[in-house]
């Protein structure tokens, strides 16, 4: 079927706004991922989700950021109160998970945004 | 954690010369190594994976990668390259048992026609 989808593919705010991007994994695909990518540097992990386990927030920068997954398949990713710091590309990944190996992950194209 | 190092950022080269791209990572336990690729304007996609087992592996589009454990190496070379390998290249590692991804900052590899 079609792969991870994002949206929107560009967002711009004023600084100190709140913006939700949005993730729609591949079917079928329990584990769900962020990350972001700013200039210059390589993907930084953000949260996952693995079905109805607790999520694995350890990479959210701050506690302007959350995310939520709702009925194991969409994900948003919120960051409120919007810094020129938060300018990056948002990238969202899914994969199958047996639980007992490493399962490929498949990239959306990514949410860029840009804080004013 | 696991960090990973990717060093030349920027590398430029002629069509049929030859490309090798250094990754280190640091980490003391088991882990498996990726290799991915984002060409331009396209989602970052897989270009190749270790696990366990024969430390050369070769992945899509002439690319193969050494895995030397006791460098901590995951070196992605390619003997010819073509126009169409320009595209940035990400090392990745994931310790067992760990999903998260830790990416190293990547290389942009431009090949001049």
């Amino acid at each position: 079927g079609a792969g991870v989808s994002q949206s929107p593919s560009n967002k711009v705010t004023e600084k100190g706004k709140d913006v939700e991007l949005r993730c729609d994994p591949i079917s079928g695909h329990t584990a769900l991922y962020w990350y972001r990518q700013s200039l210059g540097q390589g993907l930084e992990f953000l949260i996952y989700f693995q079905g109805n386990s607790a999520p694995d927030k350890s990479g959210l920068p701050s506690d302007r950021f959350s995310a939520e997954r709702t009925g194991g398949s969409v994900s948003t990713l919120t960051i409120q109160r919007t810094q020129q710091e938060d300018s990056a590309v948002y990238l969202c990944a899914s994969s199958q998970h047996d639980g007992l190996s490493y399962n490929e992950q498949f990239f959306g194209p990514g949410t860029r945004l840009t804080v004013l | 954690a696991q960090s990973v190092s990717q060093h030349n950022h920027h590398v430029i080269l002629s069509e049929a010369a030859s490309l090798e791209l250094g990754c280190n990572y640091s980490y003391g336990g088991t882990v498996n190594l990726f290799w991915y690729v984002q060409y331009p304007g396209q989602h970052l996609q897989l270009l190749l994976k270790y696990f366990s087992g024969d430390p050369l592996v070769k992945g899509i589009k002439g690319f193969e990668a050494e895995f030397i454990k006791s460098k901590f190496s995951f070196n992605l070379r390619k003997p010819s390259v073509q126009w169409s390998d320009t595209a940035e290249y990400f090392c990745a590692v994931n310790a067992k048992g760990n999903n998260r991804l830790a990416f190293g900052k990547g290389n942009q590899v431009v090949v001049i026609p």
